[in-house]
C-alpha cells in the first residue's frame, strides 16, 4: 500500500483565498482524522471520520473550516477564507479502526504545509 | 479532557549515548502509541502500547496502565535517532490526543 497520501504537500497563498487539502486513506481503513500542527498548539484533532461520517468536529477552529469525505477513498478539508493565523502543517491519517485488541493505530501522512500571506 | 505529558521537553546526547523519555497522561487509556517526527517533518508509528513492554531494535517501550505512565528507552542512540517523539492517547470514544513532544538531537 502506497500510504496515506495528501496533497498538496506544500500550499502558499493569500490571506482570504479558499484553500482545498486533499486526503486518500489506506485502503481498508475505517478511520480517517485531520490533524494541525503548530508550534504554539502542536499536534491538535480537527475532525475525524468513522466510515465516512464525522464523528467528532469539535476540534475544528471556526466555521471556515469545514472537513467532508465523500466516499471511503477520499477526504477534503478546506478553508475559507483563508487567514495567516491558519498558517501550519495539516496531517491526515487513518487507522483500521477498533479491531480484536480494541486498536486505533494511526498511520500519517506526510503533510500538507499552508502558509498564508 | 485528558492531560498527556513528555519529559524532558528537550534532550541533547552524543552518539551512543541512552535515553529514557517519559509520558504521564491524566486518565485511564484505552490506546497509548509513540511516534517519531523526522526533520522532514514525517510521523513514524514506533510503538502501539497500551500497556506491558515492546522491543524493536534500539527502541523499547514500556506502559504501566495502572500508574499512567509509559517509558521509551533509545539505546546506542545515532544521529538518525534526532527529531520529536510523542506519546499520544486515546480514551473510549476520542481520537488520538498528542502530547507536546520531546526533541531529541544526537551528536556525532
Amino acid at each position: 500500500d502506497a500510504g496515506v497520501i495528501q496533497s498538496p504537500r506544500h500550499e502558499v497563498t493569500e490571506m482570504g483565498q479558499e484553500v482545498t487539502l486533499r486526503c486518500k486513506p489506506i485502503s481498508g481503513h475505517d478511520y480517517l482524522f485531520w490533524y494541525r500542527q503548530t508550534m504554539m498548539r502542536g499536534l491538535e484533532l480537527l475532525i475525524y471520520f468513522n466510515n465516512n461520517v464525522p464523528i467528532d468536529d469539535s476540534g475544528m477552529p471556526e466555521d471556515r473550516f469545514s472537513a467532508k469525505m465523500p466516499n471511503a477513498s477520499f477526504s477534503t478539508l478546506k478553508i475559507q477564507p483563508s487567514e495567516p493565523r491558519d498558517s501550519a502543517v495539516y496531517f491526515c491519517a487513518s487507522s483500521p479502526g477498533t479491531g480484536a485488541f480494541g486498536a486505533n493505530v494511526l498511520t500519517f501522512g506526510a503533510g500538507s504545509r499552508l502558509t498564508v500571506l | 479532557g485528558i492531560q498527556v505529558e513528555q519529559s524532558p521537553p528537550d534532550l541533547i546526547l552524543q552518539e551512543g549515548a541512552n535515553s529514557t523519555l517519559r509520558c504521564n497522561f491524566s486518565d485511564s487509556v484505552n490506546n497509548l502509541q509513540w511516534f517519531h517526527q523526522n526533520p522532514w517533518g514525517q510521523l513514524i508509528n514506533l510503538f502501539y502500547i497500551p500497556s506491558g513492554t515492546k522491543q524493536n531494535g534500539r527502541l523499547s517501550a514500556t506502559t504501566v496502565a495502572t500508574e499512567r505512565y509509559s517509558l521509551l528507552y533509545i539505546s546506542s542512540s545515532q544521529t538518525t535517532d534526532s527529531g520529536v517523539y510523542f506519546c499520544a492517547v486515546i480514551q473510549a470514544g476520542t481520537a488520538l490526543i498528542f502530547g507536546k513532544g520531546t526533541t531529541l538531537s544526537v551528536s556525532s
